[in-house]
């Protein structure tokens, strides 16, 4: 199993409709939890950490569920500029600091 | 948020030239950084750890001999690809944590080897 697992899609959503991307993690030690977005060609850029108490920024919901193992993203009103692929990635400490990326859901807005 | 820059952003080599690729961090010091790379169409993936002062930490896989890793200072890592061949071509990212663990990622050395 991988540490890090993701549906690599594509999704391929209509402008304006709500998407939900979910990261399942292996490492119950993990400690940090993150969103990132890459788009073609580019490096990853960081959309939003994810906090146990769930957080939000203006169309974009990021919750942690420890218990389950799993990191979600959601997405409301989608924009064609929100046509991407988003990275879930996962800190652990086992000695020093490991850094595993999920292998990205690809989305893609459609007008 | 941080900065963290590559040089160069491009470059085009000959098989079997060395290649050396600099990640810096420009307004913060880093102790730790990681070099990945990535393939057209494929995931990111981790390569090596760089670690300030001491040895690098290398990914299953990754031949240590062939990526030269050096973290001479705390805002400075390179990485050599020795003896480049083409399948050695592909984008090639550093990125340094900041202080709540995320990355953050310098833009990128695309390589390719002719």
């Amino acid at each position: 199993r991988k540490e890090v697992e993701q549906d690599p899609g594509p999704f391929n959503v209509p402008e304006g409709a709500t998407v939900a991307f979910n990261c399942t993690y292996s490492n119950s030690a993990s400690q940090s939890f993150f969103w990132y977005r890459q788009d073609c060609r580019k490096e990853p850029k960081l959309l939003m950490s994810v906090y146990s108490s769930g957080n939000e920024d203006g169309r974009f919901t990021a919750q942690l569920n420890r218990a389950s193992q799993y990191i979600s993203l959601l997405i409301r009103d989608s924009k064609l500029s929100d046509s991407a692929t988003y990275l879930c990635v996962v800190n652990s400490l086992g000695g020093y600091q490991k850094v595993t990326f999920g292998t990205g859901t690809k989305l893609q807005v459609i007008p | 948020g941080a900065v963290v820059s590559q040089h160069p952003s491009r470059v085009i080599c000959k098989s079997g030239t060395s290649v050396k690729i600099e990640c810096r961090s420009l307004d913060f010091q880093a102790t730790t950084m990681f070099w990945y790379r990535q393939f057209p169409k494929q995931s990111l993936m981790l390569m090596a750890t760089s670690n300030e002062g001491s040895k690098a930490t290398y990914e299953q896989g990754v031949e240590k001999d062939k990526f030269l890793i050096n973290h001479a200072s705390l805002t400075l890592s390179t990485l050599t690809v020795t003896s480049a061949h083409p399948e050695d071509s592909s984008f090639y990212i550093c990125s340094a944590p900041g202080s709540s663990g995320e990355q953050f990622f310098g833009p990128g050395t695309r390589l390719t080897v002719l």
